[in-house]
């Protein structure tokens, strides 16, 4: 059973910095591996989308790395904004069932400071 | 192109009523998952319906239901609510499931 986990829960960071979130999953069978953001009360918007032939992915001040034999990817913004914060949630489609199904990690919420 | 849409968006209901929550995907797009998401529990997948069938159930009771139809939207419905069901539904829809996924905003449904 796919498990993920992401470290830490919570950062804060003054504007400016360049910071980087950690996701983890315990099964390197994965097709991709999704990073999302979430404003309170609102729905999921898609950031980045790397295959899982792939080993980063870019848009805009946004960079995702993934590496299948350690389990990790991470989620580095540059410059960062007081809107860049949100909770950033990564996800790992089921591949056994292939159908449908994501586990995603609880999230990191990140504040950035004027 | 349009987005996901999800209506309604807030809902107000007392224990034991039922509700029915509407999910319209991105145009051609034919999976659409469902997802739970509170704050204790976060994201729970709840099920998902490619081609107006059910491919994937989550750890859910009887009580949650879906379906499909033939426009690929979808439709989930909770019967006899408990406040436990107060919580942020959320579907997501790609083109087969295990590609890119796309979130509607969410229904906000308080069981009071």
């Amino acid at each position: 059973k796919q498990e993920v986990t992401q470290i830490p829960a919570a950062l804060s960071v003054p504007e400016g910095e360049n910071l980087v979130l950690n996701c983890s999953f315990t099964d390197s069978a994965i097709y991709n591996l999704q990073w999302f953001r979430q404003d309170p009360g609102k729905g999921l918007t898609s950031l980045l989308l790397i295959q899982s032939s792939q080993r980063e992915q870019t848009s805009g001040r946004l960079n995702a790395s993934l590496d299948k034999s350690s389990g990790r990817s991470t989620l580095y913004i540059a410059a960062s904004q007081p809107g860049d914060s949100a909770t950033y949630l990564c996800a790992v489609p089921d591949y056994n069932t292939n159908a449908g199904k994501s586990t995603f990690g609880d999230g990191t919420t990140l504040t950035v400071k004027p | 192109k349009a987005g996901v849409t999800q209506t309604p968006r807030y809902l107000i209901k007392t224990r034991g009523q039922q509700v029915t929550l509407s999910c319209s995907p991105i145009s051609g797009h034919r999976s659409v998952s469902w997802y739970q998401q509170t704050p204790g529990q976060g994201l729970q997948f709840l099920f998902e319906y490619f081609s107006e069938t059910q491919r994937n159930k989550g750890n859910f009771p009887g009580r949650f239901s879906g379906r499909q139809f033939s426009n690929s939207r979808s439709e989930m419905n909770v019967s006899t609510l408990e406040l436990g069901d107060s919580a942020l539904y959320l579907c997501a829809s790609s083109l087969a499931g295990v590609d890119e996924q796309f979130f509607g905003p969410g229904t906000r449904l308080t069981v009071l």
